[in-house]
């Protein structure tokens, strides 16, 4: 299996302007969850989905941070307008039913200017 | 609420033993996970642990006590490549796979 795969790899785009992330979950895996890095805060979870509905969204910082998952095979994670603050690694990662590992993609790197 | 707590730092030395403690406070408890993250890298997964006591992977070793809240995780034969970040992940609640992690203790290894 390829893993979970992510992209863009990195992103640099000028405040104002709408960003998408993009994730494809391992196949067979039922939970897609997007986290946030920072150095000060770590790895935070912003939302996550069961068989493609939205569980728990309370970790999407404001309502400029929008989350979908049309299906199983890939997600989306879109903020606008972007601000400085949003720079961060968006991690996407996924779990195999029963086991609670997190499989993570190699992660987003956004800099918004 | 919740709150995960790991030193931030640490340093050793090639060859040694180093332990990386955790401490949690969560509502609810269903697992506790530790991940390795090398720099400009994803985390990988190391460990699991849901019952009391003490689980060995080769040189490493993840230990529980949730009567204490309290984790730690042992890497015995320490190899330069060892060098990275160390998280800790708590599963709080029974119905849910939502993980939320500590913000890692950065682990040095010198020659």
């Amino acid at each position: 299996d390829a893993g979970v795969i992510q992209s863009p790899r990195h992103e640099v785009t000028e405040m104002g302007q709408e960003v998408t992330l993009r994730c494809k979950p391992i196949s067979g895996h039922d939970y897609l969850f997007w986290y946030r890095q920072t150095m000060m805060r770590g790895l935070e979870l912003l939302i996550y989905f069961n068989n493609n509905v939205p569980i728990d969204d309370s970790g999407m910082p404001e309502d400029r941070f929008s989350a979908k998952m049309p299906n199983a095979s890939f997600s989306t994670l879109k903020i606008q307008p972007s601000e400085p603050r949003d720079s961060a690694v968006y991690f996407c990662a996924s779990t195999p039913p029963g086991t609670g590992e997190l499989f993570f993609g190699e992660g987003s790197r956004l800099t918004v200017l | 609420g919740q709150n995960i707590d790991q030193p931030t730092e640490m340093t050793a030395t090639e060859g040694a033993i180093v332990q990386i403690n955790c401490t949690y406070q969560t509502s609810g408890f269903n697992g506790l996970f530790w991940y390795q993250q090398h720099a400009g890298e994803a985390p990988t997964f190391l460990s699991y642990n849901v019952l009391d006591g003490l689980e060995e992977k080769g040189r490493f070793s993840s230990f529980l006590s949730r009567s204490k809240g309290y984790s730690y995780l042992l890497l015995k034969e320490l190899q330069m490549k060892d060098s990275a970040s160390y998280l800790c992940a708590v599963r709080g609640s029974y119905n849910t796979d939502k993980l939320i992690f500590g913000t890692g203790t950065r682990l040095q290894v010198f020659p």
